[in-house]
């Protein structure tokens, strides 16, 4: 099994730019999450789904944010226009039931000048 | 509403003592209760996990937790304590009886282990 796998693992882009991070969960998880962590907030839920559909967004900061989940194996996280303020290293997570532990991928470092 | 509190911004420990990150908790009805690890660059990794059963929960790199109701704590600990567990420790909680929705982390303790 080879875990959440998120690409890229880092990204630098200037302000105004659109930015798209990838997720691919583990196959069988039936939840899918995006969470965003910075030193000053912590670890963030921005949005999750349940086989595919997305459940509560109102983790997303502002209307730039946009995440999907086309299938049980991708979902994509975008920024459009990126903004500096959202420099941040960006996880994805997926878990299988209620009980079940949150698989947590490695993270996309975003930064944004 | 689900929340998570971990006191403790920052533990200091020396190489060999025992540790303890503490970690409350506050929920509508029975948890599930999660401690996870994170290393510099990496992801957060799960360590453990109490859902019922006995209230001593061991789980990976000989960490762990103990479940006490009364005081709704879910309390980290190591016998004995290595450089490598230097690290970032979250505590989560998630309600029993409240499907596959998102676990609620606490704010994450540092804590480093001194040679």
């Amino acid at each position: 099994d080879a875990g959440v796998i998120q690409s890229p693992r880092h990204e630098v882009t200037e302000m105004g730019q659109e930015v798209t991070l990838r997720c691919k969960p583990i196959s069988g998880h039936n939840s899918l999450f995006w969470y965003r962590q910075t030193m000053m907030r912590g670890l963030e839920l921005l949005i999750y789904f349940n086989n595919n559909v997305p459940i509560d967004d109102s983790g997303m900061p502002e209307d730039r944010f946009s995440a999907k989940m086309p299938n049980a194996s991708f979902s994509t996280l975008k920024i459009q226009p990126s903004e500096p303020r959202d420099s941040a290293v960006y996880f994805c997570a997926s878990s299988q039931t209620a009980g079940s532990p949150l698989h947590f991928g490695n993270g996309t470092r975003l930064t944004v000048t | 509403a689900q929340s998570v509190a971990q006191p403790e911004d920052q533990v200091n420990v020396a190489e060999g003592n025992p540790l303890t990150v503490k970690c409350t908790y506050s929920v509508s009805g029975n948890p599930y209760l999660f401690w996870y690890v994170q290393y510099p660059n990496r992801g957060l990794q799960f360590l453990l996990k109490y859902i019922t059963g006995d209230n001593l929960v061991k789980g990976s790199y000989g960490f762990e937790a103990e479940f006490n109701k009364s005081q709704t704590s879910f309390h980290l600990k190591k016998p004995s304590a290595l450089v490598s567990d230097s690290a970032l420790y979250f505590c989560a909680v998630r309600a029993l009886n409240s499907g596959n929705t998102p676990l609620v982390f606490g704010k994450g303790t540092r804590l480093s282990v001194i040679p």
